[in-house]
């Protein structure tokens, strides 16, 4: 009840489109859903998260979409550009509780 | 602020060997989390510490994996003895209490190598 399933696993985009990467959760006392990205070499970092009481959240082509009913929230990357090229992990957490992170997606834009 | 500091960045041993890796977490970081990562397992929690107290090591592979917090701004992982199904990234991380540990700052991980 605790996992967070992320896909895909890996993602090809062409510079200028849309890169949408989904999540599932089970457990609905999750209270807080970060998405974080990670470039090679590097630790993941925060990107940008969003908490069950509103659908959508926005911060420059960033946007978070959360479908509260069916469990589910989806990281959009709009206008993706190949420094956009890393890997993005979902994650969920209660109150108190640590992180639980999804497997993980591989974004490649291509120029 | 510095951030996260892991040292070393980058240990290639043999098998057999101990393996010690360090940590040290943001200052007025309350939280501090080890995390393994891997291409078949992704990112691994393996154990965190709130207040220097380990609260969870359930994630620990087995009994050749120990981590101590002995202050606010030290943290060690160790491997003794090391196998080649350890190499991995291994990350730390640190969080404030106070926000919830809602946020982590990931240091930038030490490689580790098991030949």
């Amino acid at each position: 009840q605790q996992q967070v399933k992320q896909s895909p696993q890996s993602l090809i985009v062409q510079k200028g489109g849309i890169s949408i990467i989904n999540c599932a959760y089970e457990n609905t006392a999750f209270d807080y859903f970060p998405w974080y990205q990670q470039f090679p070499g590097k630790g993941p970092a925060l990107l940008i998260a969003i908490r069950p009481d509103v659908s959508e959240k926005k911060e420059g082509r960033f946007t978070i979409s959360f479908n509260k009913s069916a469990k589910q929230f989806s990281l959009h990357i709009m206008d993706s550009q190949p420094g956009d090229s890393a890997t993005y992990f979902c994650a969920a957490k209660t109150s108190g509780s640590r992180l639980t992170f999804g497997e993980g997606t591989q974004l490649t834009v291509n120029p | 602020d510095a951030g996260v500091i892991q040292s070393p960045r980058h240990e290639v041993t043999e098998m057999g060997q101990e393996v010690t890796l360090r940590c040290k977490p943001i200052s007025g970081h309350n939280s501090l989390f080890w995390y393994r990562q891997t291409m078949m397992r992704g990112l691994e929690l393996l154990i965190y510490f709130n207040n220097n107290v380990p609260i969870d090591d359930s994630g620990m592979p087995e009994d050749r994996f120990s981590a101590k917090m002995p202050n606010a701004s030290f943290s060690t992982l160790k491997i003794q003895p090391s196998e080649p199904r350890d190499s991995a990234v291994y990350f730390c991380a640190s969080s404030s209490l106070d926000s919830g540990a809602n946020v982590l700052t990931f240091g930038a991980g030490s490689r580790l190598t098991v030949l």
